[in-house]
């Protein structure tokens, strides 16, 4: 079984700087992929980004990065230019390669993060 | 042009009573599923459907009971409510080989 780890149970940061969550994984997958979904005080799940285990060129969206580290099972989500807009829970998920029983999320236990002025 | 809804958002009741939590997704997606948010927040998966045929079922009391009607609608019945199902019910979906989910906004059962 698959599991995921997340150190950080809670961190701060000021706006405009930067920060790094981190999250491990444990899995005899080889093909698998990575997520990691934002949940602001709404509730609403935002998918934040994603990574596919056989690319090893870390995903980018805007100011959003991983370092995917596939060797020590390591997937950090760096968020750039923090903004207040940014405060949320962050949390880091698995999936398997594959359909039907493969398809489903396993989740972190997620990260507070708050966007201090 | 909501993307994947629930209803209601908001559910308090009392034990021992039966409740329905509605999904439907308008995404075209064929697969959908069922999450559970305790109140660590942690999620776990419960059920999922694809083309209306379970295909993950988790360790879960069988008082849950989803039903897929057609494609796009998900529901979740839960018999004999206990206290330890107060909980946030996330819905989500995804087409079969793609591996994006996409979430409901949660629907927060509180049984008294």
């Amino acid at each position: 079984a698959q599991t995921v780890t997340q150190s950080q149970p809670e961190m701060s940061v000021q706006e405009a700087e930067t920060v790094t969550l981190s999250c491990t994984y444990d899995t005899s997958e080889s093909n698998y992929y990575l997520f990691w979904y934002k949940q602001p005080p709404s509730r609403q799940m935002i998918l934040v980004i994603r990574q596919e285990a056989y690319k090893q060129q870390n995903a980018t969206e805007n100011r959003f990065s991983v370092n995917f580290q596939k060797a020590a099972k390591s997937f950090s989500l760096k968020i750039s230019d923090s903004q207040l807009g940014d405060t949320a829970m962050y949390f880091c998920a698995f999936m398997k390669h594959g359909s039907g029983t493969a398809s489903k999320l396993t989740f972190g236990t997620g990260t507070r993060l708050q966007v201090t002025l | 042009d909501t993307a994947v809804s629930q209803t209601p958002k908001y559910l308090v009741t009392q034990m021992g009573n039966d409740k329905s939590i509605k999904c439907e997704q308008n995404l075209g997606h064929d697969t959908m599923y069922w999450y559970k948010q305790d109140s660590k927040k942690f999620l776990k998966i419960m059920f999922s459907y694809n083309n209306k045929e379970l295909i993950i079922n988790e360790t879960v009391p069988n008082r849950f009971s989803p039903k897929s009607p057609d494609k796009a609608h998900l529901n979740l019945h839960i018999n004999s409510l206990e206290l330890g199902d107060s909980a946030v019910y996330f819905c989500a979906s995804s087409q079969q080989g793609r591996q994006t989910q996409y979430f409901g906004p949660g629907t927060r059962l509180l049984v008294l």
